[in-house]
């Protein structure tokens, strides 16, 4: 069954943590995303990948690191220099020349 | 830079009436928008896009949203209203022309439709 996994669903992060938020997609797609939402904001791009080895950074980057070693992965880490990480983050993907983007299922982050 | 804006936060409509969704959008060229729809906790899913082509564009669920260039809008509607569409609503717009993340989607606020029993 093809899509985006997002892991885990819930996650508590306590103060100076740096915590990491999994995502996986096994549709072959070149480019994956990572949105934050907030209530009535909308989504807000963190970062993005377009091809394995290379990210680049969004419009709210500050305090907040990925990697993208493998075509399927790309988790995205929270910092302890995010002061306001209490959101849910969205992971999506899409496949190159393709505008439409496919998303995760999400993880809600909050701080303990 | 783009921009979108969804102007109203609530949506509420009667089961069975039709519904509009408004969306008005900013771009320095030709824009790409989309709709998607969020359901509880849960991620955001595909509705419908615009590129190029007829400025009617019909999607998912029934739902058609309309382009029109010279009031920079892109509504989304639905004839005949479902409980079952109650959920949350996002414009999205993309320039083509544009580099680095501007060339992202840019997501409005989001509209949250109650269709009522």
């Amino acid at each position: 069954d093809g899509g985006i996994t997002q892991s885990p669903k819930y996650l508590f992060r306590k103060e100076g943590q740096n915590v990491t938020l999994s995502c996986e997609q096994n549709l072959n797609h070149d480019a994956m995303y990572w949105y934050r939402q907030d209530p009535g904001q909308g989504l807000r791009l963190i970062y993005y990948s377009q091809i394995v080895n290379d990210f680049q950074k969004g419009d709210i980057a500050e305090g907040y690191s990925v990697s993208r070693e493998k075509k399927e992965s790309f988790p995205l880490t929270v910092t302890s220099a995010q002061k306001n990480p209490t959101a849910f983050y969205l992971c999506a993907s899409s496949a190159t020349g393709n505008e439409k983007l496919f998303f995760g299922s999400g993880t809600q982050l909050s701080v303990l | 830079a783009q921009s979108v804006a969804q102007p109203e936060d609530q949506v509420n409509v009667a089961e069975g009436n039709p519904l509009t969704v408004k969306c008005t959008y900013s771009v320095s060229g030709n824009p790409y928008l989309f709709w998607y729809v969020q359901y509880p906790n849960r991620g955001l899913q595909f509705l419908l896009k615009y590129i190029t082509g007829d400025n009617l564009v019909k999607g998912s669920y029934g739902f058609e949203a309309e382009f029109n260039k010279s009031q920079t809008s892109f509504h989304l509607k639905k004839p005949s209203a479902l409980v079952s569409d109650s959920a949350l609503y996002f414009c999205a717009v993309r320039d083509p022309v544009s580099s680095g993340s501007a060339r992202q989607l840019t997501f409005g606020s989001g509209t949250q439709l109650t269709v009522l029993p």
